[in-house]
């Protein structure tokens, strides 16, 4: 059974600091992907990340995929409110196009 | 272009009671999912399909869970009876099949 587990589960900062959300697993991931969930909505995907070693930025948030395709980490530069959220990696094992999905990283920012 | 439409938003039943969801996702994408997301959790497939074909229902609890999706388009999660840790937010999200899913806002599921 592929796991995923996110840390830390929950994360309460003050605006314009830096975070780090980490999602390692022992087993292999033919893509990882993370997504943003806020109230009430579906999670949105933010990037997928294909090849181990891979590196993505999205204006203030980089995405990077570790060399074994084990393992991901969100880096946010100077978070702001609008960052607040619920953020959640999801692993596709065997490139078939199902997902398993970490518990989260509830994420807070403060003004 | 419209997003994956769920209904109803939110339900509320007692244990035993039955209770159905209903799915309209993307047009055009083939691939369709449930997910169960319990309070604190990441979502958990319950279902994929590809067209109308069950792809993967391995995580469906059958005795009580059942899905179909008869035509290709719309789909349909029903609980019978329903259980207390039933209680969650059902997902549906649809698919091209490129890898990126787009869900739904979900239904909240509260069994008293």
């Amino acid at each position: 059974t592929q796991l995923l587990e996110q840390s830390p589960q929950f994360l309460s900062i003050q605006e314009g600091e830096n975070l780090t959300v980490y999602c390692n697993s022992s087993s292999v991931f033919s893509s990882l992907q993370w997504y943003r969930q806020e109230p009430g909505e579906g999670p949105v995907l933010l990037v997928t990340v294909v090849t181990g070693g891979e590196v993505k930025k999205l204006k203030r948030l980089t995405f990077q995929f570790g060399d074994a395709r084990k393992d991901s980490s969100l880096h946010i530069t100077a978070a702001q409110p609008g960052d607040t959220g619920l953020y959640l990696c999801a692993g596709d094992p065997f490139g078939a196009q199902k997902l398993v999905f970490g518990q989260g990283t509830r994420l807070t920012i403060n003004p | 272009e419209a997003g994956v439409a769920q209904s109803p938003r939110y339900k509320i039943i007692e244990k035993r009671q039955s209770v159905a969801f209903w799915c309209n996702p993307i047009s055009g994408h083939a691939t369709l999912y449930w997910y169960q997301q319990i309070l604190g959790q990441g979502p958990k497939l319950l279902i994929q399909f590809q067209n109308n074909g069950v792809v993967d229902d391995s995580q469906l609890p059958k005795d009580r869970f059942s899905a179909e999706r008869l035509k290709g388009v719309d789909s349909t999660l029903k609980i019978q009876p329903a259980k207390l840790e039933d209680s969650a937010v059902y997902l549906c999200a649809s698919s091209l099949g490129t890898g990126e899913q787009f869900f739904g806002p979900g239904t909240r599921l509260t069994v008293l």
